[in-house]
């Protein structure tokens, strides 16, 4: 059965660090991955997404992600934190089955920042 | 582009009552799903409509649920008999079925339930 984890529930950072969210994902076949990112009450904003070709990819507010098929993974990075990126973050996997494509999300990861 | 909206924004009811909600997607958009989303959790699909067609139904969505979309716009997800279990938010999204266009769903702010 296709399914996402993301092993961290939550993590701290300080304004100006670097950041990895961990991803990992089961489906048979080539996945679809995205990144998405939630503020408190809002939907779903999309920051990136995997569908073939090079395996780094690059999102907007300067987050990139990269897709490593051996680990069944898909990272989510980004150089330098700021306060305004404090959010709670999904990834998740495009089943495409029935000629669309329905999303298995993970858990999320809630990621506060501090000054 | 005026993105996906939904309303009400917010919604309180009493167990028993019957609620319904609606999803405006994006214009040109052909697809649409419904996920519910409980706290601390991530989205959970519930139904996909290709243009009126609801093609899919988990089985989270029980027979006190039903989702339409009448001439392929707008969508309404109606729950009846709420009950506590029922609280969550609600999220609509839609995409565009084209040869690679097709995987990207833009979602809508959702809709927050809360059965009292």
């Amino acid at each position: 059965a296709q399914s996402v984890t993301q092993p961290d529930i939550h993590i701290t950072v300080s304004e100006g660090a670097s950041l990895e969210l961990r991803c990992n994902y089961s489906y048979g076949a080539t996945p679809y991955l995205f990144w998405y990112v939630q503020s408190p009450g809002q939907g779903l904003q999309l920051l990136l997404k995997y569908f073939s070709g090079d395996t780094l990819v690059q999102g907007i507010k300067g987050f990139e992600a990269e897709f490593k098929r051996s680990q069944s993974s898909f990272n989510l990075r980004k150089p330098s934190v700021h306060w305004s990126d404090a959010a709670e973050y999904f990834c998740a996997v495009g089943t495409f089955s029935g000629g669309y494509n329905k999303l298995i999300f993970g858990a999320g990861t809630r990621l506060a920042v501090h000054p | 582009d005026t993105g996906v909206s939904q309303d009400p924004r917010h919604k309180i009811t009493k167990r028993g009552q019957n609620v319904t909600f609606r999803c405006d997607p994006i214009s040109e958009h052909n697809r649409l799903y419904w996920y519910r989303q409980t706290l601390g959790q991530g989205p959970e699909f519930l139904t996909y409509f290709q243009n009126e067609a609801q093609l899919e139904k988990s089985r989270l969505l029980s027979d006190r649920f039903s989702a339409e979309r009448p001439k392929g716009s707008f969508s309404t997800l109606e729950i009846q008999r709420t009950e506590q279990g029922d609280s969550a938010m609600y999220l609509c999204a839609s995409s565009l079925a084209e040869a690679g266009r097709g995987y990207e769903q833009y979602f809508g702010p959702g809709t927050r339930l809360t059965v009292t």
